[in-house]
């Protein structure tokens, strides 16, 4: 398996442009995480999906996000309108099925908005 | 709601020198508990983790750490550093039976290998 694949690895956008960042889980996985890396908050959680359903998004910092998942090999993090203050690197990780506890993450996607 | 706290945001040491890295979580139920490494531009790694069992255990590039339930820690050792253990390692814990079981992150502890 090639793992957890994100893209873009690398995303440089103009403040109030929207941006979609996309994930695609191990196979055969059926919970999905978004975490959102900076300096200054470390590793935060932002969504988390449970068999392509959103169970936990109180993470989401406000309306601008937004996260879906239609299908259990796909799933995308989008920004509108994004904000400089938006500039991290984010990381999608999946989890296997019930009693698995590890999480693979995926290489994340490196933002920044100017 | 289940916390970590990792005391050392920066940890420098010689290379062939023994390091331990500091990791205190907090929960209301049973945890299990992990350590993860980054190395520059690269997502995380499982380096190791407990789940139950022996309080001692094992992960890859010759780690371990301990699970010390009456201190709610688990800290992380290796004996003799590399210079390429240089990386970001993360502590995170999930709460088991009742629990959320949503992994959550320390800040990370930056771990200088020098030669």
């Amino acid at each position: 398996d090639a793992g957890v694949i994100q893209s873009p690895r690398h995303e440089v956008t103009e403040m109030g442009q929207e941006v979609t960042l996309r994930c695609k889980p191990i196979s055969g996985h059926n919970s999905l995480f978004w975490y959102r890396q900076t300096m200054m908050r470390g590793l935060e959680l932002l969504i988390y999906f449970n068999n392509n359903v959103p169970i936990d998004d109180s993470g989401m910092p406000e309306d601008r996000f937004s996260a879906k998942m239609p299908n259990a090999s796909f799933s995308t993090l989008k920004i509108q309108p994004s904000e400089p203050r938006d500039s991290a690197v984010y990381f999608c990780a999946s989890r296997g099925g019930a009693g698995d506890t590890e999480a693979f993450f995926g290489q994340g996607t490196r933002l920044t908005v100017v | 709601a289940q916390s970590v706290t990792q005391l050392d945001s920066q940890v420098p040491v010689f290379e062939e020198a023994p390091v331990e890295l500091r990791c205190n979580y907090s929960s209301s139920v049973s945890v299990y508990l992990f350590w993860y490494v980054q190395y520059p531009n690269q997502g995380l790694q499982l380096l190791l983790k407990y789940l139950s069992g022996s309080t001692l255990v094992k992960g890859i590039n010759g780690f371990e750490a301990e699970f010390n339930k009456s201190q709610t820690s688990f800290h992380l050792r290796k004996p003799s550093v590399h210079i390429s253990d240089t990386a970001e390692y993360f502590c995170a814990v999930i709460e088991g039976a009742g629990g959320s079981y949503i992994p959550t992150f320390g800040r990370g502890t930056s771990l200088i290998v020098h030669p």
